[in-house]
């Protein structure tokens, strides 16, 4: 079975701070995806990346930056957190680009 | 542009109930990928079924079962018997655009909210 480990179930951080999730996948995908899921706006992707060291921006980049520094992890960086960053964020991986993502559990992230 | 409907925002049945979850897609290309993800109270989505645009047979997997129209765009999904279990929020999904920019990129559906009530 495919496993995506996300870093943090829980996580509470404070305006202004800089906020590291991280995403590991243990089935040598290729791809990896950041998308945030808020009540009434559904799922929505930050960034993707089809390669190492490869970024591509979502459809709501803005306040976010990603780093894929190894095959098997993903991380999304929040450069200064702002209370309307508090949300559920999850990470997905496939195998390629039209086969299913696998998604980690998430994080609840707060923003105070 | 792609998109993804599921008109039936909650649904709530009685354990032991049939129920079907409607998905409708627009899409213009002719090669693109349908999905079901399950995302059960706990907040981790769960792959179900992912279908091609060539193959339109029905699937059946235990108590689910999927219907894909390409007729109507359609990719209905029904649960038959249904357990408290079950609910969960349930997102139809699509993958189009191979080649392009977006190829890869799932569009979702706004998900449908079903409780199963014992």
């Amino acid at each position: 079975d495919v496993k995506v480990t996300q870093s943090s179930r829980y996580l509470v951080k404070r305006t202004g701070e800089k906020v590291f999730l991280e995403c590991v996948q243990d089935m040598d995908h290729e791809n990896m995806f950041w998308y945030r899921q808020d009540p009434g706006l559904g799922l929505r992707l930050i960034y993707f990346s089809y390669d190492v060291k490869m970024k591509e921006k979502g459809d709501i980049p803005e306040g976010y930056s990603v780093s894929r520094e190894k095959k098997e992890r993903f991380s999304l960086i929040l450069e200064s957190a702002s209370t309307n960053q508090t949300s559920m964020y999850l990470c997905a991986s496939s195998f390629s680009q039209n086969q299913p993502q696998h998604f980690g559990d998430g994080t609840r992230l707060s923003i105070l | 542009a792609q998109k993804v409907t599921q008109a039936q925002t909650e649904i709530s049945v009685v354990e032991k109930e049939d129920v079907t979850l409607d998905c409708v897609y627009e899409t213009r290309d002719t090669t693109y990928y349908l999905f079901w993800y399950k995302q059960p109270p706990s907040g981790e989505l769960v792959f179900l079924i992912r279908r091609n645009s060539f193959d339109e047979q029905n699937e059946i997997s235990g108590r689910y079962s999927w219907n894909f129209q390409k007729s109507t765009s359609s990719f209905n999904f029904t649960i038959t018997a249904s357990q408290v279990v079950d609910s969960a929020v349930y997102f139809c999904a699509l993958i189009d655009g191979a080649g392009g920019t977006s190829y890869g990129k799932l569009t979702f559906g706004q998900g449908t909210i079903l409780t199963v009530h014992p």
